[in-house]
């Protein structure tokens, strides 16, 4: 079946302007995260989303981040006036519920560049 | 705080020869213990986790881990590698939120030679 899906692939922006990063996850999938991976970093958490309960936003590094996620399904994490600092592979994973027996599935990644 | 430390940013081993990957954790509460390997372009594949129970956990692919408490280590294993084992591993823990928020350590990059 269908995994989780992440677009675009890879997005270059100059520094100043905004970006919006979506993540599809697996259908069914209730909960959902984002995370990024900073150049020979491992992945940091950014923000959880589960059903329609308020999300946890203790990751996200700024308020130029923020996250919607639409019907419980589809979501968008946008970076306002974009820094170098941002740049990184943000990736998205979905899961069936938010305990740790449920497994987390992740997407491919976007690889944004900041100039 | 929970934490995680990979020691090793790069491990080179031989096709054929054992494989050790190191990762010590810091949590005040027993922790959730994961192991995922990311191929290049690829998004995180869960190897293995360790959550209650038996100490010595098997994976996909041959892998194996031991969650020591006296020694707060989760060290990875395969008895012999193979030329597809190339990738990075990420250790993991899972920190006491309500919901499984993961601590990544900074991932050790597997290198097989022929």
């Amino acid at each position: 079946g269908a995994g989780v899906s992440q677009s675009p692939s890879n997005k270059v922006t100059e520094k100043g302007k905004d970006v919006e990063l979506r993540c599809d996850p697996i259908s069914g999938h209730t909960a959902l995260y984002w995370y990024r991976q900073s150049l020979g970093q491992g992945l940091e958490f950014l923000i959880y989303f589960q059903g329609n309960s308020a999300p946890d936003k203790s990751g996200l590094p700024s308020d130029r981040f923020s996250a919607e996620r639409t019907g419980g399904s589809v979501s968008t994490l946008t970076i306002q006036r974009t820094q170098q600092e941002d740049s990184a592979v943000y990736f998205c994973a979905s899961s069936l519920g938010s305990r740790t027996r449920n497994e987390q599935f992740f997407g491919p990644g976007t690889r944004l560049t900041v100039l | 705080a929970q934490s995680v430390t990979q020691l090793g940013s790069h491990v080179s081993v031989s096709e054929g020869a054992l494989v050790l990957l190191r990762c010590n954790y810091s949590s005040s509460v027993p922790p959730y213990l994961f192991w995922y390997v990311q191929y290049p372009n690829q998004g995180l594949q869960l190897l293995l986790k360790y959550t209650t129970g038996a100490t010595l956990v098997k994976g996909i692919n041959g892998f194996e881990a031991e969650f020591k408490k006296s020694e707060t280590s989760f060290h990875l294993t395969k008895p012999s590698a193979h030329m597809s084992d190339a990738a990075e591993y990420f250790c993991a823990v899972s920190v006491n939120t309500g919901f499984q928020k993961l601590v990544f350590g900074t991932g050790t990059r597997l290198l097989v030679s022929p």
